[in-house]
């Protein structure tokens, strides 16, 4: 069983589409996570959400929505595509207040023509 | 926000070579995580290792906590030990949100 999944794994779409990547973890964590890694390998983080709080990275557009159905589930929400939001976007998850690890899903590469 | 620095920024070794990569951080930490990014994308956690030493076959790992660094150790390196290596930091009464590295970029020849 994958522990956390996202999908779709590629995506490629035209400016100014709205798009969504799905999230989901297995294992029981109270927190998710969405970081976005750009062409020099940077991870930046995006959002980070637990059941009691939404924290945004400041920098982020507001195009950038996340949205969770449930604490399993962390989606994305991209509004009005743009070339510079082409990355890989990775979803994570943890244990967060028992400080526990990490744990990556397998990352989402998003072309933007 | 707590600031990460790794070195070096890239590394070639030949297979079978020992390595020692650094990561300092500019505050204290609640934790701190070593990944590894293979060639394929997929990011692995390697060490949870907030200070102390911590081995995992030919990897190890010790975080001076104090001193404000960890290092990464990799004996007898193998090819599929190539790819980016990230460390991670949670900033002491921060957000839970760990705050990464620009990387260790290695790659192992045969």
């Amino acid at each position: 069983d994958t522990a956390v999944s996202q999908t779709p794994k590629y995506l490629v779409t035209q400016m100014g589409n709205d798009k969504s990547i799905k999230c989901e973890q297995n294992l029981g964590h109270d927190t998710m996570y969405w970081y976005k890694q750009d062409s020099k390998k940077f991870l930046k983080i995006m959002f980070s959400y637990n059941n009691k709080e939404l924290i945004i990275n400041e920098t982020v557009p507001n195009r950038f929505s996340p949205k969770s159905p449930d604490k399993a589930h962390l989606n994305l929400h991209i509004n009005s595509l743009e070339l510079g939001d082409s990355a890989v976007y990775f979803c994570a998850s943890s244990q967060a207040e028992q400080n526990e690890k990490l744990f990556f899903g397998s990352g989402t590469q998003l072309s933007v023509l | 926000g707590i600031q990460v620095e790794q070195s070096p920024p890239d590394l070639i070794l030949q297979e079978g070579a020992n390595s020692t990569l650094r990561c300092n951080f500019s505050d204290s930490v609640n934790n701190l995580q070593w990944f590894h990014q293979n060639p394929w994308g997929q990011l692995i956690n390697l060490f949870y290792i907030p200070s102390g030493t911590k081995q995992n076959g030919r990897l190890s790992a010790t975080t001076v906590a104090t001193e404000r660094y960890s290092l990464l150790y990799i004996s007898s390196s193998q090819t599929t030990d190539s790819g980016v290596y990230f460390c991670a930091v949670e900033e002491w009464g921060g957000s839970y949100i760990p705050t990464f590295g620009r990387g260790t970029s290695l790659i192992v020849h045969p």
